[in-house]
C-alpha cells in the first residue's frame, strides 16, 4: 500500500538555524507530494507540492525536491522564525487512481527566540 | 473565496446529546473528506464523498457516527449519542478532482463531551 513516513518530532531549535524534516514514502503508483503546515489551533495549509520527479516545491522560504530515487521529499528552510513554530505533514497522492491523500504522522516544529 | 466552511468552530456538550458538525466546501470541488484529530491517534480519514456520494467510510469509528452530503454545498457529522472518547478536533476538507490540487482544509470544530 502507500505510506508516508517522518521524522519524530519535536524538532525544537534556535531563531535562524537550518531545518530540515525528513519525510521518505512508499507508493503503488505515481505520486504527488505535498507538504502541509498546522499552525496552532488552526485546520492544515497546503504549504507546497510537486507532482514529478525532481520537481522543486517552493514556499515561504521552504523548500523540497521529489526524488525518486531514494522515494524522498524532506522539508528545508534556510533560517527559520520563531512562527515557523506549527506541526508539519507530508503527504502523498497517487496520480490517475482517485484523489485520496495519505499523511505523515506530522512532525512538530518549536523555533526558539 | 471563502475557502471550507465549518461550523460551530467550537461545541461542548454532555455525553448522551447527539451532535452535528456541518461543513460547506469550496464551490466547485467534487470531492469532500471528514478527519478527526486527536493527540494520541493523530490524524484520522473518518469518510469520504465524491460528487455528493460516499465513496469511502471505512474510518468511521462505529454507529454512532453518521455523514451526508445532500448537495454539493453542504455536508454534514453527526455523532449520536456522543461519547466522552470523542473528544478531539473535526477537520473538513475539499478538493477538485485531480491528483495534484491537494486539499483544502476547514478551520475545524473542537468538540468536547462531557
Amino acid at each position: 500500500g502507500n505510506s508516508v513516513t517522518q521524522m519524530e518530532g519535536p524538532v525544537t531549535l534556535s531563531e535562524e538555524a537550518f531545518l530540515t524534516i525528513n519525510c521518505t514514502y512508499t507508493a503503488t503508483g505515481y505520486p504527488s507530494l505535498f507538504w502541509y503546515v498546522q499552525y496552532p489551533g488552526e485546520g492544515l495549509q497546503l504549504l507546497l507540492k510537486a507532482t514529478k520527479a525532481d520537481d522543486k516545491g517552493s514556499n515561504k522560504g521552504f523548500e523540497a525536491t521529489y526524488r525518486k530515487e531514494t522515494t524522498s521529499f524532506h522539508l528545508e528552510k534556510g533560517s527559520v522564525q520563531v512562527s515557523d513554530s506549527a506541526v508539519y505533514f507530508c503527504a502523498l497522492m497517487i496520480n490517475n487512481a482517485g484523489n485520496m491523500l495519505t499523511f505523515g504522522g506530522g512532525t512538530r516544529l518549536m523555533v526558539k527566540p | 473565496d471563502a475557502g471550507v466552511i465549518q461550523s460551530p468552530r467550537h461545541e461542548v456538550t454532555e455525553m448522551g446529546q447527539e451532535v452535528t458538525l456541518r461543513c460547506k466546501p469550496i464551490s466547485g470541488h467534487n470531492s469532500l473528506f471528514w478527519y478527526r484529530q486527536t493527540m494520541m491517534r493523530g490524524l484520522e480519514l473518518l469518510i469520504y464523498f465524491n460528487n455528493n456520494v460516499p465513496i469511502d467510510d471505512s474510518g468511521m469509528p462505529e454507529d454512532r457516527f453518521s455523514a451526508k452530503m445532500p448537495n454539493a454545498s453542504f455536508s454534514t457529522l453527526k455523532i449520536q449519542p456522543s461519547e466522552p472518547r470523542d473528544s478531539a478536533v473535526y477537520f473538513c476538507a475539499s478538493n477538485p478532482t485531480g491528483p495534484s490540487y491537494g486539499y483544502t482544509f476547514g478551520s475545524g470544530t473542537r468538540l468536547t463531551v462531557v
